[in-house]
């Protein structure tokens, strides 16, 4: 079974810039989350989503913002890009139900 | 909001050794924590896990214990070796219903296993 995917792994953007990141979650989740990763903050809440809703979310400002499609995918996106904004991003993705949450490998950003 | 607390931040050992990661927590709603390991460039991956209504478990060379009434939890690693070596982390969460959960992190520890 594959695992969770997500695209791409590498960005490197300009401040002020916008980007989309994408999420392709286990086959059968329904669940996916979003972390972001930093060496000063650690794992940090972004937000979940079930059944293409918003269900929980971080304390983000409103440039970051996320969406689930029908088939579970998610994507999250981030405007008006900051140098504080370079890290990895995680998406996690379970069943939904007390479910175990499964990463994938990371978007590594990097703004300019 | 909850908070967890992980404690060492840096642990070197000997292959062979033992080795023993401390978290502890401040909600006492939460009953799911799982442990994460992160190898470089990589995500992190779950090794183990366990629900409040548990006191210990263990799989293979690897187990965790909880202690809810002092809300906290502890990996434990038998026989260590060099391939152990990466990142840890606790996280605590509060399950219920048909969502996951937002996951708590602890700050990570950096496990060395010397050949």
């Amino acid at each position: 079974k594959a695992g969770v995917t997500q695209t791409p792994r590498y960005l490197i953007k300009t401040r002020g810039q916008q980007v989309t990141l994408s999420c392709s979650p286990i086959s059968g989740h329904r669940s996916v989350s979003w972390y972001q990763q930093t060496p000063g903050q650690g794992l940090q809440f972004l937000f979940e989503y079930f059944s293409e809703t918003q269900r929980n979310k971080g304390n983000f400002p409103g440039r970051f913002s996320g969406r689930q499609f029908s088939n579970s995918r998610s994507e999250m996106n981030v405007s008006t890009l900051e140098l504080g904004d370079s890290a990895l991003y995680l998406c996690a993705s379970s069943l939904g139900t007390a479910g175990k949450a499964f990463f994938g490998q990371g978007t590594r950003l990097t703004v300019v | 909001g909850e908070n967890v607390e992980q404690h060492p931040s840096t642990l070197s050992v000997q292959e062979g050794d033992s080795a023993v990661i401390k978290c502890t927590y401040s909600d006492s709603a939460s009953n799911y924590f799982p442990w994460y390991k992160q190898e470089l460039g990589k995500g992190p991956q779950l090794i183990i896990d366990i629900r409040s209504n548990v006191g210990e478990k263990k799989d293979q060379r690897i187990a965790v214990t909880l202690n809810k009434t002092a809300k906290h939890f502890s990996l434990h690693i038998t026989e260590t070796q060099p391939e152990d070596s990466a990142v840890y982390f606790c996280a605590a969460s509060i399950q219920g219903g048909s969502t996951l959960g937002r996951l708590y992190f602890g700050r990570g520890t950096q496990l060395t296993v010397w050949p």
